[in-house]
Protein backbone atom coordinates (compact mmCIF):
# COMPACT_ATOMS: atom_id res chain seq x y z
CA UNK A 1 0.00 0.00 0.00
CA UNK A 2 1.02 3.63 -0.47
CA UNK A 3 0.20 6.70 1.01
CA UNK A 4 1.00 10.39 -0.04
CA UNK A 5 1.50 13.51 2.45
CA UNK A 6 1.30 17.30 1.74
CA UNK A 7 2.00 18.72 4.93
CA UNK A 8 0.69 22.12 4.25
CA UNK A 9 -2.80 22.73 2.88
CA UNK A 10 -2.29 26.20 1.95
CA UNK A 11 0.82 28.22 0.93
CA UNK A 12 0.35 31.74 0.10
CA UNK A 13 3.39 33.51 -1.38
CA UNK A 14 3.54 36.70 -3.14
CA UNK A 15 4.25 37.01 -6.94
CA UNK A 16 7.88 36.52 -7.98
CA UNK A 17 8.76 35.15 -4.84
CA UNK A 18 10.10 31.35 -4.65
CA UNK A 19 7.89 28.79 -3.29
CA UNK A 20 8.29 25.01 -2.58
CA UNK A 21 5.23 22.81 -1.76
CA UNK A 22 6.15 19.28 0.09
CA UNK A 23 5.60 16.28 -0.77
CA UNK A 24 6.61 13.00 1.05
CA UNK A 25 5.33 9.45 0.35
CA UNK A 26 5.49 5.96 2.14
CA UNK A 27 5.47 2.32 -0.01
CA UNK A 28 6.98 -0.81 0.16
CA UNK A 29 7.59 -1.06 -3.26
CA UNK A 30 9.57 1.09 -5.74
CA UNK A 31 7.47 4.18 -6.94
CA UNK A 32 6.64 6.46 -9.95
CA UNK A 33 5.81 9.93 -8.67
CA UNK A 34 3.70 12.83 -10.30
CA UNK A 35 2.71 16.67 -9.41
CA UNK A 36 -0.78 17.46 -11.03
CA UNK A 37 -2.58 21.20 -11.12
CA UNK A 38 -5.76 21.64 -10.52
CA UNK A 39 -7.40 24.55 -11.94
CA UNK A 40 -11.27 25.57 -10.35
CA UNK A 41 -13.79 23.39 -11.61
CA UNK A 42 -11.25 21.98 -14.03
CA UNK A 43 -9.25 18.31 -14.52
CA UNK A 44 -5.85 17.66 -13.37
CA UNK A 45 -2.96 18.78 -15.69
CA UNK A 46 0.30 16.67 -15.06
CA UNK A 47 2.97 19.05 -14.15
CA UNK A 48 6.23 16.48 -14.09
CA UNK A 49 6.89 13.37 -13.46
CA UNK A 50 9.60 10.99 -11.71
CA UNK A 51 9.87 7.69 -13.53
CA UNK A 52 13.80 7.16 -13.00
CA UNK A 53 17.14 8.42 -14.02
CA UNK A 54 17.89 12.21 -12.66
CA UNK A 55 16.55 13.11 -9.44
CA UNK A 56 15.93 16.70 -10.93
CA UNK A 57 12.92 16.56 -13.12
CA UNK A 58 11.91 19.61 -14.87
CA UNK A 59 8.13 20.38 -15.49
CA UNK A 60 5.94 22.52 -17.15
CA UNK A 61 5.14 26.44 -16.38
CA UNK A 62 8.73 26.49 -14.88
CA UNK A 63 7.94 24.04 -11.91
CA UNK A 64 10.91 21.72 -10.90
CA UNK A 65 11.11 18.87 -8.36
CA UNK A 66 13.61 16.84 -6.70
CA UNK A 67 13.05 13.14 -5.68
CA UNK A 68 14.69 12.16 -2.86
CA UNK A 69 14.69 8.55 -2.02
CA UNK A 70 16.43 8.48 1.51
CA UNK A 71 13.98 11.06 2.60
CA UNK A 72 11.06 9.65 0.84
CA UNK A 73 9.97 13.44 -0.73
CA UNK A 74 9.20 14.57 -3.75
CA UNK A 75 9.41 18.56 -3.61
CA UNK A 76 7.73 20.90 -5.95
CA UNK A 77 9.78 24.34 -6.52
CA UNK A 78 9.59 27.20 -8.77
CA UNK A 79 11.56 30.24 -7.99
CA UNK A 80 9.35 32.80 -8.90
CA UNK A 81 5.68 32.37 -9.04
CA UNK A 82 3.01 34.46 -11.07
CA UNK A 83 -0.53 35.24 -10.35
CA UNK A 84 -1.73 32.47 -13.03
CA UNK A 85 -0.28 29.77 -10.76
CA UNK A 86 -2.76 30.09 -7.84
CA UNK A 87 -4.48 26.58 -8.44
CA UNK A 88 -4.57 23.53 -6.38
CA UNK A 89 -1.73 21.06 -6.64
CA UNK A 90 -1.61 17.43 -6.01
CA UNK A 91 0.99 15.28 -5.13
CA UNK A 92 0.78 11.72 -6.22
CA UNK A 93 2.79 7.81 -6.73
CA UNK A 94 2.04 4.78 -8.56
CA UNK A 95 3.62 1.76 -8.33
CA UNK A 96 5.79 0.24 -10.60
CA UNK A 97 3.47 -2.66 -11.50
CA UNK A 98 1.01 -2.91 -14.78
CA UNK A 99 -1.53 -0.33 -12.32
CA UNK A 100 0.05 2.05 -14.80
CA UNK A 101 -1.52 5.33 -14.26
CA UNK A 102 -3.84 3.84 -10.60
CA UNK A 103 -2.73 6.77 -8.46
CA UNK A 104 -2.94 7.15 -4.86
CA UNK A 105 -3.26 11.02 -4.08
CA UNK A 106 -2.00 13.55 -1.60
CA UNK A 107 -4.78 15.44 0.13
CA UNK A 108 -3.37 18.94 -2.32
CA UNK A 109 -1.69 22.12 -1.25
CA UNK A 110 -3.68 25.58 -2.35
CA UNK A 111 -0.89 27.78 -3.70
CA UNK A 112 -2.46 31.01 -3.27
CA UNK A 113 -0.13 34.02 -5.20
CA UNK A 114 -0.86 37.44 -4.20
CA UNK A 115 0.50 40.80 -5.15
CA UNK B 1 -7.66 14.96 -30.06
CA UNK B 2 -9.78 16.89 -28.16
CA UNK B 3 -8.61 15.10 -24.58
CA UNK B 4 -11.15 13.57 -22.63
CA UNK B 5 -14.98 14.35 -22.35
CA UNK B 6 -17.15 13.60 -19.41
CA UNK B 7 -21.04 14.45 -19.87
CA UNK B 8 -22.62 15.69 -17.74
CA UNK B 9 -20.48 18.48 -16.02
CA UNK B 10 -23.33 18.40 -13.50
CA UNK B 11 -25.59 16.57 -12.21
CA UNK B 12 -28.00 17.12 -9.05
CA UNK B 13 -30.18 14.50 -8.53
CA UNK B 14 -32.70 13.53 -5.88
CA UNK B 15 -32.03 10.68 -2.74
CA UNK B 16 -32.27 7.37 -4.16
CA UNK B 17 -32.50 7.58 -7.95
CA UNK B 18 -29.62 5.85 -9.94
CA UNK B 19 -27.48 7.96 -12.12
CA UNK B 20 -24.70 7.55 -15.35
CA UNK B 21 -21.76 9.58 -16.19
CA UNK B 22 -20.09 9.25 -19.38
CA UNK B 23 -16.53 9.40 -20.36
CA UNK B 24 -15.12 9.43 -23.90
CA UNK B 25 -11.32 9.23 -23.62
CA UNK B 26 -8.94 9.90 -26.29
CA UNK B 27 -8.29 8.03 -28.93
CA UNK B 28 -6.34 5.42 -29.11
CA UNK B 29 -5.57 5.01 -25.56
CA UNK B 30 -6.22 1.78 -24.26
CA UNK B 31 -6.65 2.11 -20.87
CA UNK B 32 -9.20 4.54 -19.07
CA UNK B 33 -9.66 5.10 -15.05
CA UNK B 34 -12.45 6.68 -12.97
CA UNK B 35 -11.68 8.41 -10.01
CA UNK B 36 -13.61 10.10 -7.25
CA UNK B 37 -12.63 13.35 -5.22
CA UNK B 38 -14.70 15.15 -2.74
CA UNK B 39 -14.30 18.53 -1.15
CA UNK B 40 -11.21 19.35 0.24
CA UNK B 41 -9.60 16.33 -1.05
CA UNK B 42 -7.18 13.99 -3.66
CA UNK B 43 -8.89 12.26 -6.18
CA UNK B 44 -9.64 8.90 -4.87
CA UNK B 45 -8.99 5.55 -7.31
CA UNK B 46 -12.39 3.64 -8.08
CA UNK B 47 -11.73 1.14 -10.96
CA UNK B 48 -9.60 1.39 -14.34
CA UNK B 49 -10.00 -0.63 -17.86
CA UNK B 50 -7.80 -1.81 -19.98
CA UNK B 51 -9.53 -2.38 -23.53
CA UNK B 52 -12.96 -3.64 -22.64
CA UNK B 53 -11.53 -5.75 -19.45
CA UNK B 54 -12.36 -4.45 -16.04
CA UNK B 55 -8.72 -4.75 -14.36
CA UNK B 56 -9.73 -3.37 -10.98
CA UNK B 57 -12.84 -2.65 -9.05
CA UNK B 58 -12.70 -3.62 -5.76
CA UNK B 59 -11.95 0.14 -5.12
CA UNK B 60 -15.34 0.72 -5.97
CA UNK B 61 -17.22 2.48 -3.03
CA UNK B 62 -19.77 0.35 -2.39
CA UNK B 63 -21.90 -2.42 -5.03
CA UNK B 64 -23.77 0.42 -5.80
CA UNK B 65 -21.39 1.62 -8.11
CA UNK B 66 -20.64 -0.08 -11.45
CA UNK B 67 -18.41 1.06 -14.61
CA UNK B 68 -18.82 -0.30 -17.86
CA UNK B 69 -16.81 -0.22 -21.26
CA UNK B 70 -18.27 -2.48 -23.24
CA UNK B 71 -16.39 -1.60 -26.89
CA UNK B 72 -13.09 -0.69 -25.56
CA UNK B 73 -14.22 3.37 -26.27
CA UNK B 74 -16.19 5.40 -24.05
CA UNK B 75 -17.08 3.98 -20.43
CA UNK B 76 -20.06 4.64 -18.32
CA UNK B 77 -20.18 5.02 -14.54
CA UNK B 78 -23.14 4.04 -12.55
CA UNK B 79 -24.52 5.07 -9.39
CA UNK B 80 -27.62 3.10 -8.23
CA UNK B 81 -29.60 4.43 -5.01
CA UNK B 82 -27.75 7.48 -4.28
CA UNK B 83 -26.88 8.83 -1.10
CA UNK B 84 -25.43 12.40 -0.24
CA UNK B 85 -22.28 10.63 0.77
CA UNK B 86 -22.20 10.35 -3.26
CA UNK B 87 -22.03 13.70 -3.95
CA UNK B 88 -18.89 14.66 -5.12
CA UNK B 89 -16.24 15.51 -8.52
CA UNK B 90 -16.01 12.00 -10.29
CA UNK B 91 -12.66 12.39 -12.89
CA UNK B 92 -12.26 10.38 -15.55
CA UNK B 93 -8.69 9.57 -17.12
CA UNK B 94 -7.36 7.91 -19.97
CA UNK B 95 -4.00 6.67 -21.12
CA UNK B 96 -1.96 4.48 -23.39
CA UNK B 97 0.05 1.57 -21.52
CA UNK B 98 2.17 -0.70 -23.96
CA UNK B 99 3.00 -3.41 -22.73
CA UNK B 100 2.98 -2.73 -19.00
CA UNK B 101 6.52 -1.08 -19.52
CA UNK B 102 7.20 2.20 -17.90
CA UNK B 103 4.66 4.70 -17.30
CA UNK B 104 2.71 7.08 -19.67
CA UNK B 105 0.79 10.57 -19.34
CA UNK B 106 -2.90 10.01 -17.78
CA UNK B 107 -4.91 12.73 -19.00
CA UNK B 108 -7.94 13.78 -16.97
CA UNK B 109 -11.15 14.96 -18.67
CA UNK B 110 -12.97 18.16 -16.44
CA UNK B 111 -15.40 15.59 -14.29
CA UNK B 112 -18.76 15.26 -13.22
CA UNK B 113 -19.58 17.22 -10.37
CA UNK B 114 -23.23 15.48 -8.59
CA UNK B 115 -24.95 16.89 -5.81
CA UNK B 116 -27.29 14.36 -3.88
CA UNK B 117 -29.95 16.21 -2.62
Amino acid sequence: AQSVTQLDSQVPVFEEAPVELRCNYSSSVSVYLFWYVQYPNQGLQLLLKYLSGSTLVKGINGFEAEFNKSQTSFHLRKPSVHISDTAEYFCAVSDLGGGGNKLTFGTGTQLKVEL
Amino acid sequence: DTGVSQDPRHKITKRGQNVTFRCDPISEHNRLYWYRQTLGQGPEFLTYFQNEAQLEKSRLLSDRFSAERPKGSFSTLEIQRTEQGDSAMYLCASSRQRGGMGNTEAFFGQGTRLTVV
